[in-house]
């Protein structure tokens, strides 16, 4: 078993729809959770952070923890054209600098 | 503020030859870690250099080794290589000393041949 599980995709929407990418993780212990988007060619960047259960909102993007069931989401409201990347889900299990990523969910939101 | 500095950006090597690769950090910054990303595996962790020590190390062979300076640039390197080595070498930085965001290089795309 992976330590980040995600959907490889692609994930299509229509522009101004909102995009829900889902990410599960196998380590409890796991305290810092992470969404980078990487456009294709690129590096990775960071778009959210989330520590404590719940919802995180920032801008148009909002990521959700739960850790009693293992699950971190990430929506995107009013999705754009600009927002078609590949979406990675990491995990800091240890507090350590030693991070797990999904394999990615490549969004694509269509004009 | 400069981000992270990768080089080179792309080189081609054979088999069995060796490679070094060099990584900047962000000005401050004292944590580098490495990546290895490949269509097939995603990004997977090498890893990390804190004040001159490695404080994590992911599970790749001994054929993948790293290091650190006193100003926080790191290199890794990469001895025999093998076909499968092709890969986009991350590196990143960050100025937590734990659970700090990563901030990526451009990466440097390395093909064995």
């Amino acid at each position: 078993q992976k330590e980040v599980e995600q959907n490889s995709g692609p994930l299509s929407v229509p522009e101004g729809a909102i995009a829900s990418l889902n990410c599960t993780y196998s380590d409890r212990v796991s305290q810092s959770f992470f969404w980078y988007r990487q456009y294709s060619g690129k590096s990775p960047e960071l778009i959210m952070s989330i520590y404590s259960n719940g919802d995180k909102e920032d801008g148009r993007f909002t990521a959700q923890l739960n850790k009693a069931s293992q699950y971190v989401s990430l929506l995107i409201r009013d999705s754009q054209p600009s927002d078609s990347a590949t979406y990675l889900c990491a995990v800091n299990p240890y507090n350590f600098n030693k991070f797990y990523f999904g394999s990615g969910t490549k969004l694509n939101v269509k004009p | 503020k400069a981000g992270v500095t990768q080089t080179p950006r792309y080189l081609i090597k054979t088999r069995g030859q060796q490679v070094t690769l060099s990584c900047s950090p962000i000005s401050g910054h004292r944590s580098v870690s490495w990546y290895q990303q490949t269509p097939g595996q995603g990004l997977q962790f090498l890893f990390e250099y804190f004040s001159e020590t490695q404080r994590n190390k992911g599970n790749f062979p001994g054929r993948f080794s790293g290091r650190q300076f006193s100003n926080s640039r790191s290199e890794m390197n990469v001895s025999t290589l093998e076909l499968g080595d092709s890969a986009l070498y991350l590196c990143a930085s960050t100025g937590q000393a734990n659970t700090g965001e990563l901030f990526f290089g451009e990466g440097s795309r390395l093909t064995v041949l």
